[in-house]
Parts: C-alpha cells; sequence; structure tokens
C-alpha cells in the first residue's frame, strides 16, 4: 500500500506568516492528492484537490503544489482562523484504497 | 447538501454496531459516499466506500470482514456495520460524500470528500 508521510509533523507561526506542510508518497501518485484542515471537534474540510485545485470557497492564500511523490501545502498570510491540523490524502485506484497522511499540527507562535 | 448521522453509541466490546447516515439535497445515486473514523487525539481513518448506483463496495483491508457499508436509495441513506467490537474502535465515525458526480468526472473525483457528516461518537466499553 502506498504510505503518505507528511513533515513537519507539528509547526508553530505567527499570524502573517507564509508557511508550508509537505506530503511525500512512498510511490509515484501522478496528482491524485488532497488536502483537508481540521479543527478541534469538528469534521474536515477539503481545501485542495488534484493536488493544486482550490476548492470552492476556499481563501487564495491556500495553494497546493506537486506530482508525483512530494507534494505542499503552502499557506500565505496566516490567520488566526488557519491555526488547526492539516492531512493529505490520496486514492489508489489498483488497490481500491483510500489513505491519510498522520496529519501537521499547525499551532500559533 | 447535508448529510445527517445517527447519534452517539456505546457497545460493549465483541458487540456490533450499526450507524446511519442520511443525505439530502443533492441527487443520492450520483455521488460516492464513505466512511472514515478518528480515534481520540488521532488522525483520519478511512474504512468504506459505496457506489450507490449500483451499490459497489470498496473496504480498507484493516476492517476486511468486520465491515459492511450498505445503501438504501429509496430514503437516500448509507450505513456502516462494524462487527467484534473492541476498545480500539472507540472513536468518531463520519460519513461523508465525494466531491465528483459519477456521471461525468473523472473517477479520482469519487474519492474526495467534499462534504461531511457531523460525525457520531462510538465508545467500546466494557
Amino acid at each position: 500500500a502506498i504510505q503518505l508521510t507528511q513533515s513537519p509533523s507539528s509547526l508553530s507561526a505567527s499570524v502573517g506568516d507564509r508557511v508550508t506542510i509537505s506530503c511525500r508518497a512512498s510511490q509515484g501518485i501522478s496528482s491524485a492528492l488532497a488536502w483537508y484542515q481540521q479543527k478541534l471537534g469538528r469534521p474536515p474540510k477539503l481545501l485542495i484537490y488534484d493536488a493544486s485545485i482550490l476548492e470552492s470557497d476556499i481563501p487564495s492564500r491556500f495553494s497546493g503544489s506537486g506530482s508525483g511523490t512530494d507534494f505542499n501545502l503552502s499557506i500565505s498570510g496566516l490567520q488566526p482562523e488557519d491555526f488547526a491540523t492539516y492531512y493529505c490524502q490520496h486514492f489508489n485506484s489498483y488497490l481500491q484504497a483510500i489513505t491519510f497522511g498522520q496529519g501537521t499540527r499547525l499551532e500559533i507562535k | 447538501v447535508f448529510l445527517m448521522q445517527s447519534g452517539a453509541e456505546v457497545q460493549k466490546p465483541g458487540a456490533s454496531l450499526k450507524l446511519s447516515c442520511q443525505a439530502s439535497g443533492y441527487a443520492f445515486i450520483n455521488y460516492y459516499m464513505h466512511w472514515v473514523r478518528q480515534a481520540p487525539g488521532q488522525g483520519l481513518e478511512w474504512m468504506a466506500t459505496i457506489n450507490p448506483n449500483g451499490g459497489g463496495t470498496s473496504y480498507s483491508q484493516t476492517f476486511q470482514g468486520r465491515v459492511t457499508m450498505t445503501r438504501d436509495t429509496s430514503t437516500s441513506t448509507v450505513y456502516m456495520e462494524l462487527s467484534s467490537l473492541r476498545s480500539e474502535d472507540t472513536a468518531v465515525y463520519y460519513c461523508a460524500r465525494a466531491w465528483g458526480n459519477s456521471l461525468f468526472r473523472p473517477t479520482a473525483t469519487f474519492y474526495y470528500f467534499e462534504h461531511w457528516g457531523q460525525g457520531a461518537l462510538v465508545t467500546v466499553s466494557s
């Protein structure tokens, strides 16, 4: 099965900062990757799909990039509401299996 | 789009669990549905997927033999049954609807989770 490894596991940043979260796949996955944001006690929210396409109503300060094995989620000009946990996710069509990264917790400095 | 999940449950080890998720606000049969769970303080874990149009399913190998996902198109409801419960199954269980319409979107988009239910806390304890 394909593994997704996120780094860092946690990150401290200040309002206004730019941050980047990495998601590395154990083998090439083309661009079939999504990013989610989850706040405490809430279901996840889809931010990015197909590695770089911004979901409707998601602020443009969020962006996704990458293909193959290395992917990034970037947030420019951090806002207070952006402090949350972020997950990457992939669907393996061969194995018919969905995998999540272990998550990256973004905390306020 | 709205996904209404059944409520919190407390179950004993060895018992079975059946959760429901009723969808509204869109054409039910055109969007894959999924179950994802999250143990306390842990990450997200995919469990099962169903194509409401025909009922075809996929299951995580982690739960093979213990999980069954079904749907009722007359009520736009999906169900997830998990058997032989153990304490490690204590988690919040979410249903989620796919981003892509299965009539005309690429297959990969059926497996991005655009809409989520509110979650149901399941506690397994003797």
